[in-house]
């Protein structure tokens, strides 16, 4: 079983949907959550982060993490054209520091105008 | 913006050829690392710093070497390069004394290899 499940999609929404985008994990001793954002020929950028379980909200996004069902989502609503790239889930590996991280495979998201 | 930077970014070689994947940040972070990337798959920690002199293997078993001779540079290194070996492989930095493990990396743009 993989430490982190991601579904890739492709996942095609219309301009102004809710988008949600989510993660499964297997190891409960996870406690840092991340979504990264990468657009097409690029890396991947930090687009938030969440300790433990709990919502945080950053404008149009919104991170959940439901540490009971091992779930992490991120949300995002009235998506844009600009939102198109993956997402990536990331978690902190127990016992490594920043940076050592394992990803999921990411969601590949298009939001038609 | 993130200034760290990859060379080349994309590299079309034969087998058996030595090839040097370079990464510069100007941040002056202490902590770098390198990530595989092959399509649709996860990224894979192949090696990381935390300084100058300061090297590690990652989780994913690779091949290549690395050095960490100066701050700001993390050079990759395959002395014989394999069709095995085609994959984008990603640089990225972290900032050094963070009070929290915000797990944010700063990427570069990648350096996608394909081996023939």
């Amino acid at each position: 079983q993989k430490e982190v499940e991601q579904d890739p999609g492709p996942l095609s929404v219309p301009e102004g949907a809710i988008v949600s985008l989510n993660c499964t994990y297997s190891n409960s001793a996870f406690q840092y959550f991340m979504w990264y954002r990468q657009y097409s020929r690029k890396g991947p950028e930090l687009l938030m982060y969440t300790y433990s379980s709990g919502n945080k909200e950053d404008g149009r996004f919104t991170a959940q993490v439901d540490k009971s069902s091992k779930y992490i989502s991120l949300f995002i609503r009235d998506s844009q054209p600009s939102d198109s790239a993956t997402y990536l889930c990331a978690m902190i590996r127990p016992g490594g520091s920043q940076g050592n991280l394992i990803f999921g495979k990411g969601t590949k998201l298009s939001v038609k105008p | 913006e993130a200034d760290i930077y990859q060379t080349p970014r994309y590299l079309v070689i034969g087998t058996g050829k030595k090839i040097t994947l370079e990464c510069s940040q100007t941040m002056g972070h202490d902590k770098m690392y390198w990530y595989q990337q092959d399509p649709g798959m996860e990224l894979h920690l192949i090696h990381y710093s935390y300084g100058v002199n300061s090297t590690e293997k990652g989780d994913l078993s690779s091949e290549s070497t690395v050095s960490r001779i100066r701050t700001e540079h993390f050079p990759l290194t395959l002395e014989s390069a394999r069709p095995s070996h085609t994959s984008q492989y990603l640089c990225a930095s972290a900032r050094q004394g963070a009070t929290t493990n915000t797990g944010e990396l700063f990427f570069g743009e990648g350096s996608r290899l394909t081996v023939l």
